[in-house]
């Protein structure tokens, strides 16, 4: 247990719908972050967070949109999303010691 | 960020010391050594993390030369459970930003 909870744990969803994956932690970090990981391919960083202000976002298309509503509390809302797009969705942590604590990730497929 | 090189796959038994070496070359003054797992379908977990000589903590032990263009990281006695990708990152002293390279895939046999 790392301290940091990713729902739902698996997705499925068709290129026409919307939905929302959640991440959330209260380890009391101030950085948050979200990854992409697809198969057999290395964690490809998306987005970063940093006190509730997005300060990178690594030329991700806009059907990935990204909200930080509080410091414990990160979202990835999906829409129009394409097959390419199934892949491991991760979130992380980062602690003080610039060390990150993951989320166990959301399995997403899309159809 | 520093680029790390390490072995895209290593193979072991159970009850074997493992070492794991990464290199480094760019390393900065300010960039540390961290090491992730990562388990299939799992998020990675952080193992251990180093500047400079050794580190050891009750999972694993690092060994930083002087010149810090390389580090072993070191599994003793490892089960069938240590299976799984083994990370070399280097973390931006002032950015903590992370980038995570292929890694090295620990198959441990009975």
């Amino acid at each position: 247990e790392t301290g940091v909870t990713q729902t739902p744990r698996h997705l499925v969803m068709g290129m026409t719908n919307k939905k929302s994956l959640k991440c959330e932690q209260h380890l009391g970090h101030n950085a948050m972050y979200w990854y992409k990981q697809s198969a057999k391919k290395p964690l490809e960083l998306m987005f970063v967070y940093s006190l509730e202000e997005r300060v990178e976002n690594n030329s991700v298309p806009s059907r990935f949109s990204p909200e930080c509503p509080n410091s414990s509390h990160l979202f990835l809302h999906l829409h129009t999303l394409q097959p390419e797009d199934s892949a491991l969705y991760l979130c992380a942590s980062i602690d003080s010691k610039n060390i990150q604590y993951f989320g166990a990730g959301t399995r997403l497929s899309v159809l | 960020l520093a680029k790390t090189t390490q072995p895209i796959s290593m193979d072991s038994y159970e009850g074997q010391e493992v070492n794991i070496t990464c290199s480094h070359n760019n390393i900065a003054t300010n960039d540390y050594i961290t090491w992730y797992q990562q388990f299939p379908s799992q998020g990675p977990r952080f193992i251990i993390q180093g500047y400079k000589t050794k580190v050891t903590n009750e999972v694993a032990s690092l060994f930083i030369p002087a010149d810090r263009k390389s580090s072993t990281l070191s599994l003793p006695r490892v089960s069938l459970s240590d299976t799984a990708v083994y990370y070399c990152l280097v973390v931006g002293g002032n950015t903590g930003k992370l980038i995570f390279g292929q890694g090295t895939t620990l198959q441990v046999k009975p």
